[in-house]
């Protein structure tokens, strides 16, 4: 049971290239999130998928695209990477089916945009 | 919205001292209350919750009551250890199990 993993670990872009980041939970959770981690600003929400089929925007959603290829996995794509994205990613997933709700937690992704 | 604003840090403690860290929220409605930890190079994981008012939430040494007259959830333990050297994360969650965090606070214990 891995849990929520995430690739890559570590990614340096140029300023415009793109990339996906990759996040898979094998909990069978309906629910999947992912935040970015910026120094004196916590975690704020990008995307999240309540359900296999269904995404939203959270706070901070643009530069950003998702999407909910099947119930284990949700993807994040910098369609043109700007140096304002350097952060850490964090994706999350929980069940989705009770309330309160514990969130399970990725590694995270550092990315660094030049 | 709904906020969380948590003290600022770094805390630097010797071991066994005692820890508060101050967490204050506004919300709307009635949320549920959460402090998550980050170990160094690792994501966030569920340290301990509380769901209604007076519930007093609790899991390695660390305590934390909802407070809803104060609108607060300090973060205690008795005697810290080097090991709980970490980023701690206060957090609320509404009915749409989204979660808001606070700033987060690190925490530093010397030996």
């Amino acid at each position: 049971n891995a849990g929520v993993t995430q690739t890559p670990k570590f990614q340096v872009l140029k300023t415009g290239q793109s990339m996906t980041l990759q996040c898979a939970q094998d909990m069978n959770h309906n629910s999947m999130y992912w935040y970015r981690q910026d120094p004196g600003m916590g975690l704020r929400l990008i995307y999240y998928s309540a359900s296999e089929g269904t995404t939203d925007k959270g706070e901070v959603p643009n530069g950003y695209n998702v999407s909910r290829l099947n119930k284990r996995e949700f993807s994040l794509r910098l369609e043109s990477a700007a140096p304002s994205q350097t952060s850490v990613y964090f994706c999350a997933s929980q069940s989705g089916t009770v309330f309160p709700d514990t969130q399970y937690f990725g590694p995270g992704t550092r990315l660094t945009v030049l | 919205g709904d906020s969380v604003t948590q003290m600022e840090g770094p805390v630097t403690l010797s071991e066994e001292a005692f820890l508060t860290i101050n967490c204050t929220y506004t919300a709307t409605g009635y949320p549920s209350l959460f402090w998550y930890v980050q170990y160094p190079g690792e994501g966030l994981q569920l340290l301990l919750k509380a769901t209604k008012a007076d519930d007093k939430g609790s899991n390695k040494g660390f305590e934390a009551t909802y407070r809803k007259e104060t609108t607060s959830f300090h973060l205690e333990k008795g005697s810290v250890q080097v090991s709980d050297s970490a980023v701690y994360f206060c957090a609320l969650s509404d009915w749409g199990n989204k979660l808001v965090f606070g700033a987060g606070t690190i925490l530093r214990v010397k030996s």
